[in-house]
């Protein structure tokens, strides 16, 4: 059981370049979302997915875009990098929406750095 | 606006003693609150809840406390170990909405042996 895996770990992009950041779970949830945290912030939503077929925009969702063709997958586009999109990535995911109840697994992160 | 703060970026404590990490909030319509462990190169792990309906939640040799008041909220690490050295987030949630937790900036514990 692999839990949450994303790749690549690091990537450099240059301005205006595209690139997808990857994200799987293997515990079979139906909720999965995509974080940023950078210095001095918390980490802050993009967009998330309750399930396959289904996502919605989070609290910074301006240049990137998701989409949700299984239940395991959940990969994060960026289609024109910024260099204000230099950040730490983290993909979750949870057997359910509320977060009193059900306990949301983390990735271990893709660290991007668009120059 | 940070909804949910961690005013103190570092805290360092001697192995055994009590580590007592704060956390602000402003948002009265936060009734749920949520501590993550994050160690370097790892996603954030859940490590302890609270409801505002309580006060106190204990886990071990972890504790938080809530003062609704005064919208506060403390970690205690007792004792303290090495290997809960880890950046510690702050986190919070209203009723409804998928997943709808604010975070807070963090603090770096270092608890030297």
């Amino acid at each position: 059981n692999a839990g949450v895996t994303q790749t690549p770990k690091f990537q450099v992009l240059k301005t205006g370049q595209s690139m997808t950041l990857q994200c799987a779970q293997d515990m079979n949830h139906e909720y999965m979302s995509w974080y940023r945290q950078d210095p001095g912030m918390g980490l802050r939503l993009i967009h998330y997915s309750v399930g396959a077929g289904i996502t919605d925009q989070g609290e910074v969702p301006n240049g990137y875009n998701v989409s949700r063709s299984t239940t395991e997958d959940f990969p994060l586009r960026l289609l024109s990098a910024a260099p204000s999109q230099t950040s730490v990535y983290f993909c979750a995911s949870s057997w359910g929406a509320d977060p009193r109840v059900e306990t949301q697994y983390f990735g271990p992160g893709t660290r991007l750095l668009v120059l | 606006d940070q909804q949910v703060k961690q005013n103190s970026p570092s805290l360092s404590v001697q192995e055994g003693r009590i580590s007592i990490l704060n956390c602000d909030y402003t948002n009265s319509m936060f009734d749920y609150f949520l501590w993550y462990k994050k160690y370097p190169a790892e996603g954030p792990t859940f490590l302890i809840s609270i409801s505002s309906i309580k006060d106190k939640n204990e886990d071990g040799r972890f504790t938080v406390f809530l003062n609704k008041s005064a919208k506060h909220l403390s970690l205690h690490i007792v004792p303290s170990q090495p290997g809960d050295s880890a950046v510690y987030f702050c986190a919070a949630t209203r009723s409804g909405g998928y997943q709808k937790v604010t975070f807070g900036t963090g603090t770096k514990l270092q608890v030297i042996p």
